[in-house]
């Protein structure tokens, strides 16, 4: 299977606990993007990479969130300090100039909880 | 702020007939408007996009049509079958990409 995979698929943490959650791209996928889906709405925005450089920061990024993607190819995002609000699906998408910019493959998500 | 709205959160359908799902949005700064299909448990998945300088795209059983002017597009699935019971997103971008905008979302269900 060669798309978008993300780890793990469920987290139930505490609040107050950091959380590192990790996406896997389609190989060669120049640009990969993070959202942050919670019931009943669709993805929100929060930022995007092209290759190692963190290009678009959403405002929905606060000081908690802290997303990497050391050498262009997988990417984390981390939560410190959860709050209950922080509970939602975070997705996760690549896409490649070769196919199309516009055409992101999506992975399953990370199911976060906050309890 | 909602840029892109789907103002049916729902929509049910007879096999064989067209679906029609609608998305408005505000920003005409964008340029580039996308369909996603989500089965649950899964990652929405590409289906169709459309540019400014097009008012129509199709691909097979989807169409989806753009009306500037009204800040409108809709997608329409014809015929419609079961297999295509699933949540729709609207997306939207400016040309360079950077961010996405997503609609709330629709809820189709295809009935036999």
């Amino acid at each position: 299977d060669t798309g978008v995979s993300q780890d793990p698929r469920h987290k139930i943490t505490k609040r107050g606990q950091n959380v590192t959650f990790r996406c896997d791209p389609i190989s060669e996928h120049n640009r990969l993007y993070w959202y942050r889906q919670t019931l009943g709405q669709g993805p929100e925005f929060l930022t995007y990479f092209q290759n190692e450089a963190q290009l678009e920061k959403s405002r929905l990024l606060s000081d908690r969130f802290s997303a990497e993607r050391p050498k262009g190819s997988f990417s984390t995002l981390e939560i410190q300090r959860t709050e209950q609000g922080d509970s939602a699906m975070y997705l996760c998408a690549s896409s490649a100039q070769a196919v199309s910019w516009s055409e992101q493959y999506f992975g399953p998500g990370t199911r976060l909880t906050v309890t | 702020d909602q840029q892109v709205k789907q103002n049916s959160p729902s929509l049910s359908v007879q096999e064989g007939r067209i679906s029609i799902l609608n998305c408005d949005y505000t920003n005409s700064m964008f340029d580039y408007f996308l369909w996603y299909k989500k089965y649950p448990a899964e990652g929405p998945t590409f289906l169709i996009s459309i540019s400014s300088i097009k008012d129509k795209n199709e691909d097979g059983r989807f169409t989806v049509f753009l009306n500037k002017s009204a800040k409108h597009l809709s997608l329409h699935i014809v015929p419609s079958q079961p297999g295509d019971s699933a949540v729709y997103f609207c997306a939207a971008s400016a040309y360079n990409f950077n961010k996405f905008y997503f609609g709330s979302g629709t809820k189709l269900n295809v009935k036999p």
